[in-house]
């Protein structure tokens, strides 16, 4: 079974800084697609970057990027130019490709961004 | 209306009541699901279903009950419920759940159930 370690609960910015979420997963799949997702205070689960691990490229969108490191199981989240709207709990998560494979999520780190 | 809704999104409830939360996906997915979200627990996946078609049941007590009546509305009927069910419900979609490229679930916004 696949499992997702967030090892920092809660971790605080300031304001235009640069912050990076540790994410760690285990699995026995070559293949398989991370995520990380975003939940502001308002609930609703957002999108914020996919990684397909055939893909040796870190994924990009805007000032969120990925640092992907298959051999170690690692799946790291940075966001630069930090924001006050960055303030969010963040969930990174495992998704095989077989047809059984479901989507795994961590327990969350919870980011605090300050003036 | 784009993306993912759903109704209620705030229920409180009595142990003896009977209700139902309603998710509803305008991204033209095949597949839905329903989660619960519990403080300091991962995210806890309850259903799939893929083209109307239920595909997993994580060991979910009956009392919750699915129903997927198109590939757009996805039901979760509740009764009897304990208060230990109090929690955020997320629905998310879609394109399939095969596990390929086009596995990226959308989330709704959740319903926040509270059982007294």
């Amino acid at each position: 079974a696949q499992t997702v370690t967030q090892s920092q609960p809660e971790m605080s910015v300031q304001e235009a800084e640069t912050v990076t979420l540790s994410c760690t997963y285990d699995t026995s799949e070559n293949n398989y697609y991370l995520f990380w997702y975003k939940q502001p205070p308002s609930r609703q689960m957002i999108l914020v970057i996919r990684q397909e691990a055939y893909k040796q490229q870190n994924a990009t969108e805007n000032r969120f990027s990925v640092n992907f490191q298959k051999a170690a199981k690692s799946f790291s989240l940075k966001i630069s130019d930090s924001q006050l709207g960055d303030t969010a709990m963040y969930f990174c998560a495992f998704r095989g490709t077989g047809t059984a494979s479901k989507l795994t999520f961590g327990t969350g780190t919870r980011l605090q961004v300050t003036l | 209306e784009t993306g993912v809704t759903q109704t209620p999104r705030h229920l409180v409830m009595g142990m003896t009541n009977k209700k139902s939360l309603k998710c509803e996906q305008h991204l033209g997915h095949n597949a839905m699901y329903w989660y619960k979200q519990s403080a300091k627990k991962p995210l806890e996946l309850m259903f799939v279903y893929s083209l109307e078609e239920r595909v997993e049941n994580n060991s979910v007590p009956s009392r919750f009950s699915p129903e997927c009546p198109n590939s757009s509305h996805l039901f979760l009927h509740l009764h009897t419920l304990q208060p230990e069910d109090s929690a955020l419900y997320l629905c998310a979609s879609s394109q399939d759940s095969r596990g390929g490229a086009g596995e990226t679930q959308y989330f709704g916004p959740g319903t926040r159930l509270l059982v007294l």
